[in-house]
């Protein structure tokens, strides 16, 4: 059983279309994170949320706590935003990774 | 470039081979992890560190040996490892250990066993 799910798992886009990632969970959380990877294998971390919705530059990350859900979205996407995109949980002292969304923009 | 500094970026070892590898950050963070990760895996956690001492060990084999000689430096021994270890070894750090914090990443080591 996995705590955490995310769909899709792979996504190709065309470069300026909008994109989104969705998570799903089954635990209680204090905070939900989302993580970039690139091929070269460093994590960047893009958002940390409890509630509401929080916006950095091209990125929206929204959690809804009651539904246990999370999503990503990318405005204008970009080829440097190819990258494997993680959700990852906090309950208290424990961290659940998701597996991942995959991301190709095509140029 | 990351605050995270992990080194060496490629390794290279055999079976028989004892080597370490050093992550380093100086943000001040009081905990410390280790992630292994497998390709098209998400990361598994290994070891935490707060306050440099142990406070998880996820049931990691003894071939690995955790180090944490001060608040800035995360150590990780290895001895006899298998082929199965080759993974993406990924140093983290937060401020403290705990919900609500952010983790700092390295660009990892990349570890193949022959």
């Amino acid at each position: 059983k996995n705590e955490v799910e995310q769909s899709p798992q792979n996504l190709t886009a065309q470069e300026g279309e909008f994109i989104t990632i969705n998570c799903s969970y089954s635990v209680g959380i204090s905070a939900l994170h989302w993580l970039q990877q690139h091929p070269g294998g460093g994590i960047v971390s893009l958002f940390m949320l409890s509630s509401g919705k929080k916006k950095h530059g091209r990125l929206i990350a929204t959690i809804n706590i009651q539904e246990k859900h999370s999503s990503l979205h990318i405005t204008a996407s970009h080829p440097r935003d190819s990258a494997v995109y993680i959700c990852a949980l906090h309950t208290g002292n424990q961290f659940y990774f998701g597996t991942g969304t995959s991301l190709t923009v095509i140029p | 470039d990351t605050e995270v500094t992990q080194t060496p970026k490629h390794l290279v070892m055999g079976m028989t081979n004892k080597k370490s590898l050093k992550c380093e950050q100086h943000m001040g963070h009081r905990a410390m992890y280790w992630y292994k990760q497998k390709a098209k895996k998400p990361p598994e956690l290994m070891f935490v560190y707060s306050y440099e001492k142990l406070s998880i060990n996820e049931s990691v084999p003894s071939r690995f040996s955790p180090e944490c000689p001060n608040s800035s430096l995360l150590n990780l021994h290895l001895h006899a490892l298998q082929p199965e270890d080759s993974a993406l070894y990924l140093c983290a750090s937060s401020q403290v250990w705990g919900a609500n914090q952010p983790q700092h990443f390295g660009d990892g080591t990349r570890l193949s066993i022959l």
